[in-house]
């Protein structure tokens, strides 16, 4: 059964820092990888999607890279600014229809 | 706009009563699926629907129930059997045909659910 782990689960920087934010699965034969935000009692925004032949994705201050070898990703978010902060999940697709999520990480940025 | 419509987003039962939660989606995506969120976990999947009136049992169905009348809606019925219904409640969607966008997951706002 595939477990999904994000460590850790809650984190808090200065603004202007760069974020690093960390997925592990232990089942390396996924299709993709798909990381998250989600508000205070919102749905989940999709913000990167990695299939499982790319290394990494990239969009404006966002980058997510892929090691499906060690069943690791990190998302990477440059110049972190208060609007930045919210829970960031990550999930793996190892099925047709299933997705492993893992129980987030919360990030503070400070003003 | 696109999306995904959830309601109602606040939701209160007493202990015996059913639920209805409505989801629907104007992607014209193919797949559906119901998760429930709890404080400090992962989602956890109820039921999906990859074609109308097919659905299957997620890792939590029992106490729930869905229908797929239609390729747009995705109702979720939460009923008196369900021992602990007091979560949030996101549905969501994805194409499956070939294409850019094959297997991104798209959500709706969300239900939240109070037993009192």
């Amino acid at each position: 059964k595939q477990e999904v782990t994000q460590i850790p689960a809650a984190l808090s920087v200065p603004e202007g820092e760069n974020l690093v934010l960390n997925c592990s699965f232990t089942d390396s034969a996924i299709y993709n990888l798909q990381w998250f935000r989600q508000d205070p009692g919102k749905g989940l925004t999709s913000l990167l999607l990695i299939q499982s032949s790319q290394r990494e994705q990239t969009s404006g201050r966002l980058n997510a890279s892929l090691d499906k070898s060690s069943g690791r990703s990190t998302l990477y978010i440059a110049a972190s600014q208060p609007g930045d902060s919210a829970t960031y999940l990550c999930a793996v697709r190892d099925g047709d229809y299933k997705l492993s999520f893992g129980a987030g990480t919360t990030v503070t940025v400070r003003a | 706009d696109g999306g995904i419509t959830q309601s109602p987003k606040y939701l209160f039962r007493k202990e015996g009563q059913n639920v209805t939660l409505s989801c629907e989606q104007n992607l014209n995506h193919d797949a559906m699926y119901w998760y429930r969120q709890d404080p400090g976990q992962g989602l956890r999947l109820i039921y999906y629907s990859q074609i109308v009136n097919d659905f299957q049992k997620g890792d939590i169905a029992e106490g729930y129930s869905v229908s797929r009348e239609k390729k747009e809606s995705f109702p979720l019925t939460v009923t008196s059997a369900q021992k602990n219904p007091t979560a949030f409640y996101l549905c969501a969607s994805r194409p499956l045909k070939a294409g850019a966008n094959t297997g991104e997951l798209f959500f709706g706002e969300g239900s939240r659910l109070t037993v009192l």
